[in-house]
């Protein structure tokens, strides 16, 4: 049983849109991270949190905003998405001994 | 800060063929060093990990040896399959980070 899920796996929005994607984890980690990735860019962090109502800003925050409701749930939160924000988003949690484990990830669409 | 750089993609074998994707990092803490793999259409996932300086890691063939003294951690395997095809990401954690650093990642086309 996948212990990393996302939704929705697939979301298209126009621009100006509002958007939330979800993010949980069932292997009681405590931290949990959300990433970008495109082409030439590889992984990039946007935000991540060690905990239920903490967050922390990553390498590329601009037009994100996030927010984890308990030890398990993690959202990433566009509220007014443009074409730049088009991309495949990656949520993962960490273990004690730094090993991070990947969701199977969001590909947005802003049209 | 913390970094890592590493072989550009894409990488192109024929099947059984050697590889090597080069991995150089920078940090002033004493990081943990890993690779990860991600195959087509699928989140990234770890192939091994090496926490202290000088010592070898390797899973499914694959093996890097973490070299302080270099700040290098080239990913290598001896024969290659067309199963192998994937991004590989060096990627590092310093001993005070709560975070990974990634490098841009390797893409590796494996042809029969």
């Amino acid at each position: 049983e996948a212990a990393v899920t996302q939704s929705p796996r697939n979301k298209v929005t126009v621009t100006g849109g509002n958007v939330t994607l979800s993010c949980r984890q069932t292997n009681s980690h405590n931290y949990m991270y959300w990433y970008r990735q495109d082409t030439g860019h590889g992984l990039r962090l946007i935000h991540y949190s060690y905990g239920a109502g903490n967050l922390q800003i990553g390498d590329v925050p601009d037009g994100y905003k996030a927010t984890r409701t308990t030890q398990e749930d993690f959202f990433l939160l566009l509220e007014l998405a443009s074409p730049s924000q088009t991309s495949l988003y990656f949520c993962a949690s960490r273990d004690r001994v730094r090993e991070q484990y990947f969701g199977p990830g969001t590909r947005l669409t802003v049209l | 800060g913390d970094s890592v750089t590493q072989t550009e993609g894409p990488v192109t074998l024929s099947e059984g063929t050697s590889l090597t994707v080069n991995c150089s990092y920078e940090t002033k803490q004493y990081p943990t060093l890993f690779w990860y793999v991600q195959y087509p259409g699928e989140g990234p996932q770890l192939l091994f990990k090496v926490p202290k300086a000088n010592e070898k890691g390797s899973n499914r063939g694959f093996e890097a040896t973490y070299n302080k003294e270099a700040t290098s951690f080239h990913l290598q395997k001896a024969s290659v399959q067309e199963s192998d095809s994937a991004v590989y990401y060096c990627a590092l954690s310093g001993d005070s980070n709560n975070r990974i650093f990634f490098g841009d990642g390797t893409q590796l086309v494996v042809k029969p």
